[in-house]
C-alpha cells in the first residue's frame, strides 16, 4: 500500500519561471492537503483540496499559487513566475475523509529552489 | 487564528534517559493534537496524537499528556534510542471540517550514544 506520492523529489527553477508540483495521494483518500515548509521551520498550510473542489485555500498567497486536484490523476500545485522566497519544501498530505479518526499522512515532498 | 509555541528547539540527551517536548497553543477550540517526527529529506511521520477527551496517551515508549486548561502539551520519550534522533514537530486543530494543522516550529532531538 503505496504512501502519498510527491514528484518531483527536487525541482530547480529560475526566477520568473513555472514549477509544478505533483502529489498523488494515498489508495482510497480523496482529500489532499498542501504545505509549505520554510528551513528550520514548521509547517504551514496552504490550501485543501477534494476531487474537483477547492475547499479552503486561505493559507495560499493570493497571486501566483494555484492548486488543482482534478477527477483522474494527481493533485497539481502550480507556481507561476517563481521568485527565490519561493525557495522552500512543499509537502502534500491525504486524508480518506475530514473530520474525527482521520489523521493526515505526508509525503517525503518537492524541494523546490529558485536561482 | 490558533498559534504554537514549542520548547525547546533543539534538546541533546544521552541514550537511554527521557526525553519531554512541551507545547503550548492559543485556540481554545482546537482539540486534535498530533505529534510528527521528521527525518532529514523525509516527510513529517505521525507518531502519536491525543483529543482533547482524553488527557493522556501511551504507546509503548511514547506518550502525550494535554492540559485543556492551560493550553499545553506535551511528547515524553522514554529510554531514548539513537534511532530516536529527528525533529518533533506539535501541531493542533479542530477535528470538524478540514484537518488545517497548525505547526509548532520544531525541536531537533539528538540522542549521545
Amino acid at each position: 500500500n503505496a504512501g502519498v506520492m510527491q514528484n518531483p523529489r527536487h525541482l530547480v527553477r529560475r526566477r520568473g519561471q513555472e514549477a509544478r508540483l505533483r502529489c498523488s495521494p494515498m489508495k482510497g483518500h480523496s482529500h489532499v492537503y498542501w504545505y509549505r515548509q520554510l528551513p528550520e521551520e514548521g509547517l504551514k498550510f496552504m490550501v485543501y483540496l477534494q476531487k474537483e473542489n477547492i475547499i479552503d485555500e486561505s493559507g495560499m498567497p493570493k497571486e501566483r499559487f494555484s492548486a488543482e486536484f482534478p477527477k483522474e490523476g494527481p493533485s497539481i500545485l502550480r507556481i507561476q513566475q517563481v521568485v527565490r522566497g519561493d525557495s522552500a519544501a512543499y509537502f502534500c498530505a491525504s486524508s480518506p475523509q475530514a473530520g474525527d479518526n482521520s489523521p493526515l499522512h505526508f509525503g517525503n515532498g518537492t524541494r523546490l529552489t529558485v536561482t | 487564528g490558533e498559534n504554537v509555541e514549542q520548547h525547546p528547539s533543539t534538546l541533546s540527551v544521552q541514550e537511554g534517559d527521557s526525553a519531554v517536548i512541551k507545547c503550548t497553543y492559543s485556540d481554545s477550540a482546537s482539540n486534535y493534537f498530533p505529534w510528527y517526527k521528521q527525518e532529514l529529506g523525509k516527510g513529517p511521520q505521525l507518531i502519536i496524537d491525543i483529543r482533547s477527551n482524553v488527557g493522556e496517551k501511551k504507546d509503548q515508549r511514547i506518550a502525550v499528556t494535554l492540559n485543556k486548561t492551560a493550553k499545553h502539551f506535551s511528547l515524553h520519550i522514554t529510554e531514548t534510542q539513537p534511532e530516536d534522533s529527528a525533529v518533533y514537530f506539535c501541531a493542533a486543530s479542530k477535528i470538524q471540517g478540514a484537518q488545517k494543522l497548525v505547526f509548532g516550529q520544531g525541536t531537533r532531538l539528538t540522542i549521545n550514544p
